[in-house]
């Protein structure tokens, strides 16, 4: 069955990276684009933007323009969020999703979310 | 970009009633809406999309309705596994947003 399996919780001081990953298992990783999406603790949903699995194009969204880089290891079936430069707001849980096949706005499968602390 | 505002915040309900969930764009998305089940321990959970479409998997007591600017979610009969948070999310254009969520409760 599809799985995406993110990578463990982290408490990181403002500054710093960190980088999250997401494993995909269960169908062909390169058919279908990944997207990424944080939520901060008690809040929505905000979508990030989304990386093409194919051509390794990655999609920002204005907010996520600067010090968030989405990445690949196709070989591996992983995608990765970097974040550099670590600030208290990065405080979230960040989400991989896969995009529909047809629709590649629409999510149609998720990680189980990597929560990032910020605290110095 | 496109605001979705979704009503109402909060909702109790029953098991065995039927409930509705609205969303409201800021602009006309065509059919493109799709909505999530969020529950704490589970991956999110992709309902709809499209509007009405039902994503292979999903109960045929949930419906979705709705274009240009209004849609709907409806739970019929309800059933206790039914109880979370639901979130809106238009996909007709960049950058793709979410409705701020409404947490059916169990009454």
């Amino acid at each position: 069955q599809i799985q995406l399996v993110q990578s463990g919780p982290e408490l990181k001081k403002p500054g710093e990276s960190v980088k999250i990953s997401c494993k995909a298992s269960g169908y062909t990783f390169t058919d279908y684009a990944m997207h990424w999406v944080k939520q901060a603790p008690g809040k929505g949903l905000k979508w990030m933007g989304w990386i093409n699995t194919y051509t390794g194009k990655p999609t920002y969204a204005d907010d996520f323009k600067g010090r968030f880089v989405f990445s690949l290891e196709a070989s591996a079936s992983t995608a990765n969020l970097q974040i550099s430069n670590l600030k208290n707001e990065d405080t979230a849980t960040y989400f991989c999703a896969r995009s529909g096949y047809n629709y590649v706005g629409v999510m149609d499968a998720w990680g189980q979310g990597a929560s990032v602390t910020v605290s110095s | 970009d496109v605001q979705m505002t979704q009503s109402p915040s909060n909702l109790a309900a029953s098991p065995g009633e039927s409930v509705s969930i609205n969303c409201k764009a800021s602009k006309s998305i065509s059919k493109y809406l799709a909505w999530y089940q969020q529950k704490p321990g589970k991956a999110n959970k992709l309902l709809i999309y499209s509007g009405s479409t039902l994503q292979s998997g999903t109960p045929s007591r949930f419906s979705g309705s709705g274009s240009g600017t209004d849609f709907t979610l409806t739970i019929r009969n309800l059933e206790p596994e039914d109880f979370g948070l639901y979130y809106c999310q238009q996909h007709n254009e960049y950058p793709y947003t979410f409705g701020a969520g409404t947490k059916l409760e169990l009454k």
